[in-house]
């Protein structure tokens, strides 16, 4: 299994440019999250799925948007771009239940400039 | 809101020394908490996963401790090693569905 898997590992947009991080998981897990870590901070929780087709926001939403039409993808969407989503993305998954693992993606260094 | 804090920041320890991580949280319903390693650029690593029902949780040189009663979690490492360096997060499952994180610690092991 590869796991949890994220595209691209870094990339540099201009201010207003949209742009997908992409998040694929082999697991069959019904959940999925989007965080975001900048520095010297914990990660925080942009959108999470419980499963394909039902979506939620978390504790930083904004400027972001998500869909779920598979169990295995969970795409990000930035739309008009800022310099305060210059951070590091992470994607993670964990089986259904409230108690499984989380298991998270290697992470897209994203800048805007 | 569930406020995770962990003590300290940043730690340095000879080789060999044995180690403690301290996590704690505020609010006590959990299910479980979850430590992490994350190096430098990378993403994170899971290490150990204590459920609300459990004391302490071990895997190899790294044993986790949990007492929800108090809001404290410890991460002991034994004999560490400069390959143990690395950020470690402690996060905390109180929703039933996403984690919350501490800051983390930042670890150097020197030879």
């Amino acid at each position: 299994n590869a796991g949890v898997t994220q595209t691209p590992k870094f990339r540099i947009l201009k201010i207003g440019q949209s742009m997908t991080l992409q998040c694929t998981q082999d697991m069959n897990h019904n959940y999925m999250y989007w965080y975001r870590q900048d520095p010297g901070m914990g990660l925080k929780l942009i959108y999470y799925s419980v499963g394909a087709g039902i979506t939620d926001k978390g504790e930083v939403p904004n400027g972001y948007n998500v869909s779920r039409s598979t169990t295995e993808d969970f795409p990000l969407r930035l739309e008009l771009a800022a310099p305060s989503q210059t951070s590091v993305y992470f994607c993670a998954s964990r089986s259904r239940g409230q108690s499984g693992e989380q298991y998270f993606g290697p992470g897209t260094r994203l800048t805007v400039t | 809101k569930q406020e995770v804090t962990q003590i300290p920041a940043a730690l340095s320890v000879p080789e060999g020394e044995n180690l403690v991580l301290n996590c704690s949280f505020t609010d006590s319903a959990i299910y479980n908490l979850q430590w992490f390693r994350q190096d430098p650029g990378k993403g994170l690593t899971s290490l150990l996963l204590i459920q609300s029902s459990q004391r302490e949780q071990t895997s190899g040189r790294l044993n986790a401790s949990l007492d929800k009663s108090s809001g404290r979690s410890t991460l002991y490492i034994a004999a560490s090693q400069p390959g143990d360096s690395a950020t470690y997060l402690c996060a905390v499952n109180n929703s039933g569905y996403a984690l919350n994180f501490g800051k983390g610690t930042s670890l150097l092991v020197t030879p």
